[in-house]
C-alpha cells in the first residue's frame, strides 16, 4: 500500500497570502496525483488531478507541481472561502490511498 | 450538472447489515467507473471500494474486503454498497463518487451509518 503523508498537519496563514501545502508518496506515483478541499459538514470537492490540472471551476490562484513521490499545492493569495481541509490521493496503485489532510486556518 | 444522491445509511447494531444506494445523473453514468468513501468522525478520508463502468472489475480496501459487496445497476443510473458484518470501526459517512479509475471527479453529500448498540 502506498503510503501518503502530508505535511504540515496545520497551516496558519492571513488571507492575502501564499499558501504551500506538501505531499509525500512512499513509492513514486507517477503524476497520478490528486488534491481534495473540504470545509467543515461538506463533501470533498476535486481541485486537482494528474498533479498539476485544474478541475473545472477552480480558480486560477490553486496550482499544483511535482511528479514521483514529492508533490505540492500552491494557494497563491488565500481567500476567506480557501480555510478548509485539504488532502492529497494517490490513484497510480491500487489501494487508492489518501494523505492525512493539511487543515489551513486563519492566522 | 453531476448529482449524486446518497441514501440508506442509518444505525445498526455490530454484526448487521445496510445497503447504500447512489442515485446518479448530470452525466453518462455507464461510461464512469464509481467509487465509495468514508469518512470516520473527525478522521481523513479512506476509500472503500470502486467499480468499473460496466460492473465486471470491482476493488476493495482490505479492511472490507469479504464483508462489502459494491454493485451498479447502468439501466438506473444507480451505484450501491451492501455492508456486511458491520464493525464499530465502521462508522462513518460514506460517500459516492464518480470516479476511481483516476480521480475522485464529482461527490455525493454522503450518508451516516453508525455501528453501536
Amino acid at each position: 500500500e502506498i503510503v501518503m503523508t502530508q505535511s504540515p498537519d496545520t497551516l496558519s496563514v492571513s488571507p492575502g497570502e501564499r499558501a504551500t501545502l506538501s505531499c509525500r508518496a512512499s513509492q513514486s506515483i507517477n503524476s497520478h496525483l490528486a488534491w481534495y478541499q473540504q470545509k467543515p459538514g461538506q463533501a470533498p470537492r476535486l481541485l486537482i488531478f494528474g498533479a498539476s490540472m485544474r478541475a473545472t471551476g477552480i480558480p486560477a490562484r490553486f496550482s499544483g507541481s511535482g511528479s514521483g513521490t514529492e508533490f505540492t499545492l500552491t494557494i497563491s493569495s488565500l481567500q476567506s472561502e480557501d480555510f478548509a481541509i485539504y488532502y492529497c490521493q494517490q490513484y497510480n496503485n491500487w489501494p487508492r490511498t489518501f494523505g492525512q489532510g493539511t487543515k489551513v486556518e486563519i492566522k | 450538472e453531476v448529482q449524486l444522491l446518497e441514501s440508506g445509511g442509518g444505525l445498526v447494531q455490530p454484526g448487521g447489515s445496510l445497503r447504500l444506494s447512489c442515485e446518479a445523473s448530470g452525466f453518462t453514468f455507464s461510461t464512469y467507473s464509481m467509487s465509495w468513501v468514508r469518512q470516520a468522525p473527525g478522521k481523513a478520508l479512506e476509500w472503500v471500494s470502486t467499480i468499473g463502468g460496466s460492473g465486471e472489475t470491482t476493488y476493495y480496501a482490505d479492511s472490507v474486503k469479504g464483508r462489502f459487496t459494491i454493485s451498479r445497476d447502468n439501466s438506473r443510473n444507480t451505484l450501491s454498497l451492501q455492508v456486511s458484518s458491520l464493525r464499530a470501526e465502521d462508522t462513518a459517512v460514506y460517500y459516492c463518487a464518480n470516479g476511481g479509475g483516476n480521480s475522485f471527479e464529482s461527490w455525493g453529500q454522503g450518508t451516516l451509518v453508525t455501528v453501536s448498540s
